[in-house]
């Protein structure tokens, strides 16, 4: 399978706690996105990677929220100090750097409960 | 700002029938416009998109057209099938970065039965 894919799938955790999820773009996409999803709703846009480097940031992503892309392969969303709002599906996705509107593929996401 | 309106669902159709669901955007510059599905237990697949004014887009028997002048991306199919049922998510991609983050509408849920 070489679709975007998503690790863990689900997590469950206690509020105030630490969680990390990464995400696999597809191998030759230079661009990946992180959304968060909430229950009824859109995915609404987090943050964007060029390549290892991050060009922007919504002002959804808190000072708890980090994002990296060390190598410009995979990426990790890292969320501190968990609140039960941050309770989402979180969804990556990744799109190739050619063309003016190209596709974005989408992870099957990972769902985060915080307890 | 950019923003994404769509009707709300959830749409309840019989086999065969016609599907229309709204959708209106706000944008600065030249959007390019998107539908995006999600099948029950499947992520997110593009469905058809249109990069400029007056653009059709298509596939699987379903089509789009981009209005300027109305601000709406309407996505519409002659005859619906069972297997179209699912959550339908229209998406705007502001002309802006050189890049293409989505702004997605809140999805109508469409319902088939036979």
């Amino acid at each position: 399978d070489t679709g975007v894919s998503q690790d863990p799938r689900h997590k469950i955790t206690k509020r105030g706690q630490n969680v990390t999820f990464r995400c696999d773009p597809i191998s030759e996409h230079n661009r990946l996105y992180w959304y968060r999803q909430t229950l009824g709703q859109g995915p609404e846009f987090l943050t964007y990677f060029q390549n290892e480097a991050q060009l922007e940031k919504s002002r959804l992503l808190s000072d708890r929220f980090s994002a990296e892309r060390p190598k410009g392969s995979f990426s990790t969303l890292e969320i501190q100090r968990t609140e039960q709002g941050d309770s989402a599906m979180y969804l990556c996705a990744s799109s190739p750097g050619q063309g003016a509107a190209p596709e974005q593929f989408f992870g099957p996401g990972t769902r985060l409960t915080v307890l | 700002g950019n923003s994404v309106t769509q009707m709300e669902g959830p749409v309840t159709l019989s086999e065969e029938a016609f599907l229309t669901i709204n959708c209106t955007y706000t944008a600065t510059g030249y959007p390019s416009l998107f539908w995006y599905v999600q099948y029950p237990g499947e992520g997110l697949q593009l469905l058809l998109k249109a990069t400029k004014a007056d653009d059709k887009g298509s596939n699987k028997g379903f089509e789009a057209t981009y209005r300027k002048e109305t601000t709406s991306f309407h996505l519409e199919k002659g005859s619906v099938q069972v297997s179209d049922s699912a959550v339908y998510f229209c998406a705007l991609s502001p002309f802006s970065g050189g890049y293409n983050k989505l702004i997605f509408g809140a999805g109508t849920r469409l319902a088939v039965h036979p």
